[in-house]
């Protein structure tokens, strides 16, 4: 069974400055994807970044970068240049066997003007 | 294309009536997710399709819930009967059957039982 983390329930950050938002997850699966979802108030689901456990190289989208430390099962989120538009919950996710997408608790961040 | 779509976007019933979440997947996706969210609980699997075939229920909650995939355009959840706690945002979600696993996901539908 796969399980992810996800540690801090809440998060803060001015605006134009940059935080983390960590995640540890365990699998016994050896091929895996990892993804960071974010969750505004209007509840979509929306994709920010993806990672294939395969690829050594941390996945970057635009103001979105991952610190993605395979042995230690750690995939951390980075916004850089945060904008108010970026408060959400983010759910950290991995996906493995059984076609199964598991989540973590997810993080409220929020953004001050 | 226009994304997952659910319907109805907001339902209120009371406890003990049948309630039906309905969803369109992405054209071309052979994947189809439902999922549950509380905030108790946060995000649950609750059935997966694979090509219109259910793969994995065991998180649907108990016989209440049901779920269909007539064709690869439509799915329905259904709750017969709906309970208090019930009450919580659903999920559909597609995806791609080209192996990068990225799902889909639909506007929800927030459920209201009382």
């Amino acid at each position: 069974a796969q399980t992810v983390t996800q540690s801090q329930p809440e998060m803060s950050v001015q605006e134009a400055e940059t935080v983390t938002l960590s995640c540890t997850y365990d699998t016994s699966e050896s091929d895996y994807y990892l993804f960071w979802y974010k969750q505004p108030p209007s509840r979509q689901m929306i994709l920010v970044i993806r990672q294939e456990a395969y690829k050594q190289q941390n996945a970057t989208e635009n103001r979105f970068s991952v610190n993605f430390q395979k042995a230690a099962k750690s995939f951390s989120l980075k916004i850089s240049d945060s904008q108010l538009g970026d408060a959400a919950m983010y759910f950290c996710a991995s996906f493995g066997a059984g076609n199964m997408l598991t989540f973590g608790g997810g993080t409220r961040l929020m953004v001050k003007p | 294309d226009a994304g997952v779509i659910q319907s109805p976007r907001h339902e209120v019933t009371e406890m003990g009536q049948e309630v039906t979440l309905r969803c369109k997947p992405i054209s071309g996706h052979n994947s189809l997710f439902w999922y549950r969210q509380t905030m108790m609980r946060g995000l649950e699997l609750l059935i997966y399709f694979n090509n219109n075939v259910p793969i994995d229920d065991s998180g649907m909650p108990e016989d209440r819930f049901s779920a269909k995939m007539p064709n690869a355009s439509f799915s329905t959840l259904k709750i017969q009967p709906s309970e208090p706690r019930d009450s919580a945002v659903y999920f559909c979600a597609s995806s791609f059957p080209d192996g990068n696993y990225e799902q889909y996901f639909g506007p929800g539908t927030r459920l209201t039982v009382t």
